[in-house]
């Protein structure tokens, strides 16, 4: 168990261009969740998924926003045509479902996106 | 709807004394799980400690206990015997245990916690 992977750690991209994220969550676990961070806020959900299913989308995820968890192992999170209103921190974090609330999720560190 | 709020924007504590940091969280829900992360500037999430709405004592992990006063909706972390590496931006944030949200975790919007030697 080497804990919830994302790469790659940092991106800096052009306006407009598309960018993908990747997920690696801990192995045994089936709930998967996106999260965004903006400067000087607490992360905001995005999305997840149990499985290989997408069971929520946030408001906060427009249509430039794609997230898609194949055969319920890794996930990646797609935005297309990148605005500088995008750059923010993304977290990805897993967990198992039926285990107790006590222990919460497991976090990776995060994705730090620049839209220049 | 669930909210945190995070009244510290900044705290400072001498290295080796105690801090709280404050939360405060309002719900509808019957039922939920209130939980602290710490955050250091590589970005990481780090689990902290975890109190249930329904448990009768504060929880302890260590050198962090949390301060749950159920009435006033509050939920204070409190850490002892500060350390330099304790210096991290640390969040409060809840979910519900009940209904079709509980998968989700609400967060404040966090407190920076500088350590002085």
């Amino acid at each position: 168990d080497t804990g919830v992977s994302q790469d790659p750690r940092h991106k800096i991209t052009k306006r407009g261009q598309n960018v993908t994220f990747r997920c690696d969550p801990i192995s045994e676990h089936n709930r998967l969740y996106w999260y965004r961070q903006t400067l000087g806020q607490g992360p905001e959900f995005l999305t997840y998924f149990q499985n290989e299913a997408q069971l929520e989308k946030s408001r906060l995820l427009s249509d430039r926003f794609s997230a898609e968890r194949p055969k319920g192992s890794f996930s990646t999170l797609e935005i297309q045509r990148t605005e500088q209103g995008d750059s923010a921190m993304y977290l990805c974090a897993s967990s198992l479902v039926g285990a107790g609330a006590y222990y919460g999720y497991t976090f990776g560190s995060g994705t730090r996106l620049t839209v220049v | 709807a669930q909210k945190i709020t995070q009244t510290q924007p900044g705290m400072f504590v001498q290295e080796k004394e105690a801090v709280t940091l404050d939360c405060t969280y309002d719900t509808s829900d019957p039922s939920y799980g209130l939980f602290w992360y710490k955050q250091p500037s590589s970005g990481e999430m780090i689990f902290l400690i975890y109190q249930g709405s329904y448990d009768q004592q504060n929880a302890t992990e260590g050198r962090y206990s949390l301060n749950f006063q159920k009435a006033r909706k509050s939920a204070n972390l409190v850490i002892s015997a500060s350390q330099l590496g304790d210096s991290a931006m640390y969040f409060c944030a809840m979910r519900s245990l009940s209904g079709g949200s509980n998968y989700k975790l609400t967060f404040g919007k966090g407190t920076l916690l500088t350590v002085n030697p």
